[in-house]
């Protein structure tokens, strides 16, 4: 069975760092895009991040939100994609959610991992 | 950047036809995709492109694309099917994803 699964949620203190990932099995890693989705409590889901496939040449596109403050990479060795958190904000509280792509598109969202929390609190 | 609209929350009678929408200019150039999330659940998806489904989704949901505008169908609604759905798609401007503000399916 195709799964991805999130780590690395935690309670950190606004500024600081913090670095999720996401593990996959069941299907060749390398050959798909991985994103990140986070979802507040109560609200919707917020598109975060992705990272294409080596044969798109590992293409990262971020949410205006995050983008300078976050980074996607991936390590297909490991079958693991990784968030990485800098100068973090009350507003990035949310569960995050990695989802592997299919059907040829980084929009089709084929697979989601159970979500990881991340609470940015003092 | 687009936006996705999506009407917030909407209710069918057991068993009938429901149709939930979502507009958005980047509809017009990218298909987008449905996902279902039931509370304390993970996001599933339930339809892509112009309207496939992903192995595991009851045929009872088919989905459309007019224009700007992006429908799911749920034909014969079911107590399951209670839940809050979400389109997706790329950004017009941009190679960004952006997602729907999400509807609250009622199955009375």
């Amino acid at each position: 069975d195709v799964q991805v699964v999130e780590s690395g949620g935690n309670l950190v203190q606004p500024g600081r760092s913090l670095t999720l990932s996401c593990v996959g099995s069941g299907f060749t890693f390398g050959d798909y895009d991985v994103s990140w989705v986070r979802q507040a409590a109560g609200k919707g889901l917020e598109w975060v991040a992705y990272i294409r496939s080596q044969p798109y040449g590992a293409r990262t596109e971020y949410a205006a939100s995050v983008k300078d403050r976050f980074s996607i990479s991936r390590d297909d060795s490991k079958k693991t994609a990784y968030l990485h958190m800098n100068d973090v904000k009350g507003d990035d509280t949310a569960v995050y959610f990695c989802a592997r792509s299919g059907g040829g598109s980084p929009v089709y969202l084929f697979h989601w991992g159970p979500g990881t929390l991340v609470t940015v609190s003092s | 950047s687009s936006e996705l609209t999506q009407d917030p929350t909407v209710s069918v009678a057991l068993g009938q036809t429901v149709t939930i929408t979502c507009r958005g200019d980047s509809l017009k150039n990218f298909y987008g995709s449905w996902y279902q999330q039931r509370p304390g659940q993970a996001p599933i998806l339930v339809m892509y492109s112009k309207n496939k489904r992903p192995s595991g989704v009851p045929d009872r949901f088919s989905g459309s694309f007019s224009e700007d505008t992006a429908s799911l169908t749920i034909t014969g609604a079911q107590a399951e099917d209670e839940a809050d759905y979400y389109c997706n798609s790329r950004d017009s401007g941009s190679d960004q994803l952006i997602f729907g503000g999400g509807t609250k399916l009622t199955v009375l």
